[in-house]
């Protein structure tokens, strides 16, 4: 199994652009979510999705859209960047709800000027 | 915010043993606490987690006090590879909507040092 696999590795964008972030996972988990990392800090939920065709709003969704239409691929899309949306974002799946363990994939490091 | 309490920082040599406190004294009877790690620029790794009981894995030993208000992750022969972030995260295993989503905090530093 490739795991949890996000594409691109990097990306540098020019603000007001919109790009997607690639995730997909090959263990036919249900649960799948974004996160995005700021220097020094823990990581934060931004989307999330316990099935396909079901996706809610983590703890900082603003300037982002998520859509779930296969178990395997759960996108994320910037519609107007900002440098604000700076970061590092990871891509995670997990079995259920109720699983233990979630398994990261290798992150995307995005940089908006 | 996060439920748990992790010092900044801890410092460990190459072959001993790490042990790393968590304070999570506000823990709920059904949440179990759950430990991560971050090798610098990868994705966080699933180490270890547990409810009451100490746990242990080919990766580590997760003790819990009797109170549960605190644990400690005891790596028992720390390398250099061990070098990195480690999150103490409690979260209930059963739940709808949000709340069973991981809450990071900043975490504990470890460096390995030879």
């Amino acid at each position: 199994n490739a795991g949890v696999t996000q594409t691109p590795k990097f990306q540098v964008l020019k603000t007001g652009q919109s790009m997607t972030l690639q995730c997909a996972q090959d263990m036919n988990h249900e649960y799948m979510s974004w996160y995005r990392q700021d220097p020094g800090m823990g990581l934060r939920l931004i989307h999330y999705s316990v099935g396909a065709g079901i996706t809610d709003q983590g703890e900082v969704p603003n300037g982002y859209n998520v859509s779930r239409s296969t178990t395997e691929d759960f996108p994320l899309r910037l519609l107007s960047a900002a440098p604000s949306q700076t970061s590092v974002y990871f891509c995670a799946s997990q079995r259920g709800q109720g699983a233990y363990e979630q398994y990261f994939g290798p992150g995307t490091r995005l940089t908006v000027t | 915010d996060a439920k748990t309490t992790q010092p900044t920082s801890m410092d460990c040599a190459e072959g001993r043993a790490a042990n790393l406190p968590c304070n999570h004294s506000t823990i709920s009877g059904n949440e179990y606490v759950y430990w991560y790690r971050q090798i610098h620029s990868q994705g966080p790794q699933y180490i270890i987690h547990g409810l009451k009981n100490n746990e242990t894995n080919e990766m580590a030993s997760l003790i819990i006090t009797e109170d549960r208000k605190s644990s400690t992750l005891i790596l028992p022969h720390a390398t250099l590879r061990d070098t990195a972030v480690y999150y103490c995260i409690v979260r209930a295993p059963n739940y709808g909507g949000s709340q069973g989503n991981l809450i990071f905090g900043k975490g504990t530093k470890l460096s390995v040092k030879p």
